[in-house]
């Protein structure tokens, strides 16, 4: 069965660095997603990426964050300078279409110190 | 904003007993979507449900997709020590230009005592 690959699957830094965290998408999927959960927490929504383009973010998601598609096949998210409050799991996600469920990865979990 | 909201948040159930849990979103949903998620591991896509009053099975697992579209359970039937893990509900607002956000609820972690 297609899986959503997340790399690396755990990720230590310290505080004020920055991270990129990288997904490779199924193949034929269209959506991309990036959601975060911390430790024991519901799953929030980070940003959703359609047709090459961020097609909706959250409020999490501000000026330290960002999303490229570099390649056709990798999907990455970036944290500039990262904070003690960053520090969770981080979910990729990928879906056919809107009416569809997704398929996310095995996560990153990102420890800020 | 979309708030989706689960009851209960923990259930401990022996072994052989039914559970359910409720979510109750504050918009009209176009669809809802239920996901599982074992201790350790990733959301694992469960169902979706799109019509009004919807219900359908799998296995023991039966969903329902409220009148009003703002509500949605998830029941299990004589609970086995496999069904341990939180369920979450993810609903997709009606209307607007939504490139397919789920909103998450908050899961119930359901324990299955052996």
């Amino acid at each position: 069965e297609p899986e959503v690959t997340q790399t690396p699957s755990h990720q230590v830094t310290q505080m004020g660095q920055e991270v990129i965290l990288r997904c490779v998408p199924i193949s034929n999927h269209l959506y991309f997603y990036w959601y975060r959960q911390i430790l024991g927490q519901k799953v929030e929504f980070l940003v959703s990426f359609y047709n090459n383009e961020i097609s909706e973010k959250s409020e999490i998601f501000d000026d330290q964050f960002s999303v490229e598609r570099p390649d056709g096949s990798n999907f990455t998210l970036k944290i500039r300078s990262t904070k003690l409050e960053d520090s969770a799991m981080y979910f990729c996600a990928s879906s056919e279409g809107t009416g569809f469920g997704y398929t996310f990865g095995s996560g990153t979990r990102l420890t800020v110190v | 904003g979309q708030q989706v909201m689960q009851i209960p948040q923990y259930q401990h159930v022996q072994e052989g007993e039914d559970f359910t849990t409720y979510c109750n979103s504050s918009t009209t949903l176009s669809n809802i979507q239920w996901y599982k998620q074992r201790p350790g591991g990733h959301p694992v896509f469960l169902i979706q449900l799109v019509k009004s009053g919807e219900v359908k099975k799998q296995k023991r697992l039966t969903f329902q997709f409220g009148e009003a579209k703002k509500n949605s359970s998830l029941h299990i039937t004589a609970t086995q020590t496999t069904d341990v893990g939180t369920y979450f509900c993810a609903g997709r607002g009606a209307g607007g230009t939504s490139y397919g956000k789920l909103t998450f609820g908050q899961g119930t972690i359901l324990t299955v005592h052996p």
